[in-house]
């Protein structure tokens, strides 16, 4: 099944500095990967996610990246807010054709942002 | 839409007894899933169904935990005996597609 790492575990910025946040898969059928986002007492909630026919997503100060020959894709927030902090997950799952949507998220990090 | 909806929010019960989760998934999604999140395992990912139908239950930590979804609207995940180190946040989540969406989880502390 899919394994997917992701590092720093922790990372702490200074506001305005960006953020860079990077994971790894290992399952090559992996073709959708999204990002969420986790403040204190809340429910993951999705900030941003990328399909494998795509090299690069941005939204705003958000931007995603995929590598697929080095099954890596990252995170990166630029122009970091205060707000910014929280825990980020990224995921991994193969949907088509048989959409099983069995997602595997990464461990975590923890971003705070120092005002 | 009302979004996943979860119950109860906080649960709290005594070592050997049966603890029932519910999970409402958002109308017109095929896909649930049950996930437990502690400080030091992370987010895991317990069992998820597609149209009603367990596909992976590899995650489920023992036979003390069950779930089931008798239909497109509702399932539980049932832990009997609790012990105490079940005691964590779980969250259920659907989808039609990709995108997850998680409900606002139930805190159990088992004692």
């Amino acid at each position: 099944g899919e394994n997917v790492e992701q590092h720093p575990s922790t990372l702490s910025v200074q506001e305005g500095d960006s953020a860079v946040i990077k994971c790894t898969y290992s399952d090559s059928a992996s073709n959708y990967f999204p990002w969420y986002k986790q403040e204190l007492g809340k429910r993951p909630q999705l900030i941003i996610d990328i399909r494998s026919n795509v090299g690069e997503k941005k939204d705003q100060r958000i931007a995603v990246t995929l590598n697929k020959t080095a099954k890596h894709f990252s995170l990166h927030i630029t122009e970091t807010q205060p707000e910014d902090s929280a825990v980020y997950f990224c995921a991994a799952s193969s949907s088509a054709p048989y959409n099983n949507n069995d997602m595997r998220f990464g461990a975590g990090t923890r971003l705070t942002v120092k005002p | 839409d009302a979004g996943v909806i979860q119950s109860p929010r906080h649960e709290v019960t005594e070592m050997g007894q049966e603890v029932t989760l519910r999970c409402k998934p958002i109308s017109g999604h095929n896909s649930l899933f049950w996930y437990r999140q502690t400080m030091m395992r992370g987010l895991e990912l317990l069992i998820y169904f597609n149209n009603n139908v367990p596909i992976d239950d590899s995650g489920m930590p023992e036979d003390r935990f069950s779930a089931k979804m008798p239909n497109a609207s509702f399932s539980t995940l049932k832990i009997q005996p609790s012990e105490p180190r079940d005691s964590a946040v779980y969250f259920c989540a659907s989808s039609s597609v990709d995108e997850q969406y998680f409900g606002p989880g139930t805190r159990l502390t088992v004692t």
